[in-house]
């Protein structure tokens, strides 16, 4: 089966402005997971979504939302960005309910 | 809040010895604990897993142990390689027991654990 692929694998984006980015999970996963990774803070969880209902949600502002599609694809969405949203963003597909498999990764860079 | 410890953050080792790396876990019911490595440049990446019906695995070099009364668990790398290195992450969850989605709880990450093994 075909890995776990984001899109796009860099972006660089000036603060006030928004970013979208996706996820597409292995086929026949119905989870996606987001997390946020900087050096300081480690894998930080933002929120995973599983048969294109949010289940879970971390601990960040309301300027970070996601959402699910019915061939479980996913995105992700920061608006009004900060320079500190300025991360790898990591997508995890699992069936639901153990193993995650992550993508490659979403490097963010805000300027 | 569930939270995840893990020790040490960084540690370093003589190629061919061993290396353990410590978490613990604040929520009782996690019974779900993955453990990640994470080569630079690269995505993490599973490398063993253990669940709360077993005390112990083991997969050639690589060994989990998992103690719930005291909410610790473990991984044991033996006959360190440099290849070895990378940033460890641990992780807790509350996830099914017999394989049938029954419940589930977002998976917490520990902050890392940086091994460098020496040639």
């Amino acid at each position: 089966k075909a890995g776990v692929t984001q899109t796009p694998r860099y972006l660089i984006k000036t603060r006030g402005q928004q970013v979208t980015l996706s996820c597409s999970p292995i086929s026949g996963h119905r989870s996606v997971s987001w997390y946020q990774q900087t050096p300081g803070q480690g894998l930080q969880f933002l929120f995973e979504y599983f048969s294109e209902t949010q289940r879970n949600k971390g601990n960040f502002p309301g300027r970070f939302s996601g959402r699910q599609f019915s061939n479980s694809r996913s995105e992700m969405n920061v608006s009004t960005l900060e320079l500190g949203d300025s991360a790898l963003y990591l997508c995890a597909s699992s069936l639901g309910y153990d193993t995650q498999y992550f993508g490659p990764g979403t490097r963010l860079t805000v300027l | 809040g569930e939270n995840v410890e893990q020790h040490p953050s960084t540690l370093s080792v003589q190629e061919g010895d061993s290396a353990v790396i410590k978490c613990t876990y604040s929520d009782s019911a996690s019974n779900y604990f993955p453990w990640y490595k994470q080569e630079l440049g690269k995505r993490p990446q599973l490398i063993i897993d253990i669940r709360s019906n077993v005390g112990e695995k083991k997969d050639q070099r690589i060994a989990v142990t998992l103690n719930k009364t005291a909410k610790h668990f473990s991984l044991h790398i033996t006959e360190t390689q440099p290849e070895d290195s990378a940033v460890y992450f641990c992780a807790a969850s509350i996830c099914c027991s017999n394989g049938m989605k029954t419940s589930y709880d977002k998976v917490i990450f520990g902050p890392g654990t940086s091994l460098s093994v020496i040639p």
